[in-house]
């Protein structure tokens, strides 16, 4: 059984470019979370989906990110525009049920010059 | 404020010895705690967990311990091997907020054969 994908597992970007992470999670796996770690601190959430829906987002840093999970599958994490602060790496996790185990990504690192 | 923090940032133990990482919180209202092993490039592998009603889950040579009133906890490796050098988070969850995990800063292990 194929694991959390993430893609790219690294992008470099200037800042005020735009960038879209994506993360495929295990196959049947309802729940998805985002997370992200910035410059050796500790991983904090950014946001679950359940299905399509956001169940919650109160981790998201503030409107330049955009997630989206259409049809409840793959999830997408756009950064428009990037600054500086947004350089990290971005996990994505997934479990079967909302008090599961979560399965985590190899994440995305992402810088921005 | 970090909710969930590991003070040591490092820990270097002999092939054989016992490893010993700790973790304190704050937020009484978590009851679920996860501990997960993460080597470079890859992402966080959860390793073992204790619910709140718990004071002790064993799993091979790993024990996670629980002490609620002293809100700490601490997962010992016994006896520690040179694959098991990475970098173990700390995480917790609380029942009103989803399946939302917050970490703490991480501990590196370095196991010396």
């Amino acid at each position: 059984e194929a694991g959390v994908t993430q893609f790219p597992s690294h992008s470099v970007i200037e800042k005020g470019q735009t960038v879209t992470l994506r993360c495929d999670p295990i196959s049947g796996h309802d729940n998805l979370y985002w997370y992200r770690r910035v410059m050796g601190k500790e991983i904090k959430f950014l946001l679950h989906f359940v299905k399509e829906s956001k169940q919650d987002e109160s981790g998201m840093p503030n409107n330049r990110f955009l997630a989206e999970r259409t049809g409840g599958t793959y999830s997408t994490l756009k950064v428009q525009p990037a600054e500086l602060e947004d350089s990290g790496v971005y996990f994505c996790a997934s479990s079967p049920g909302a008090w599961a185990e979560q399965f985590f990504g190899p994440g995305t690192r992402l810088t921005v010059l | 404020d970090q909710q969930v923090k590991q003070n040591s940032p490092s820990l270097s133990v002999q092939e054989g010895r016992i490893s010993i990482l700790n973790c304190d919180y704050t937020n009484s209202m978590f009851d679920y705690f996860l501990w997960y092993k993460k080597y470079p490039a890859e992402g966080p592998t959860f390793l073992i967990s204790i619910s709140s009603i718990k004071d002790k889950n064993e799993d091979g040579r790993f024990t996670v311990f629980l002490n609620k009133s002293a809100k700490h906890l601490s997962l010992h490796i016994v006896p520690s091997q040179p694959g098991d050098s990475a970098v173990y988070f700390c995480a917790a969850s609380a029942n009103n907020a989803g399946n939302m995990l917050t970490f703490g800063g991480g501990t590196r292990l370095m196991v010396k054969p």
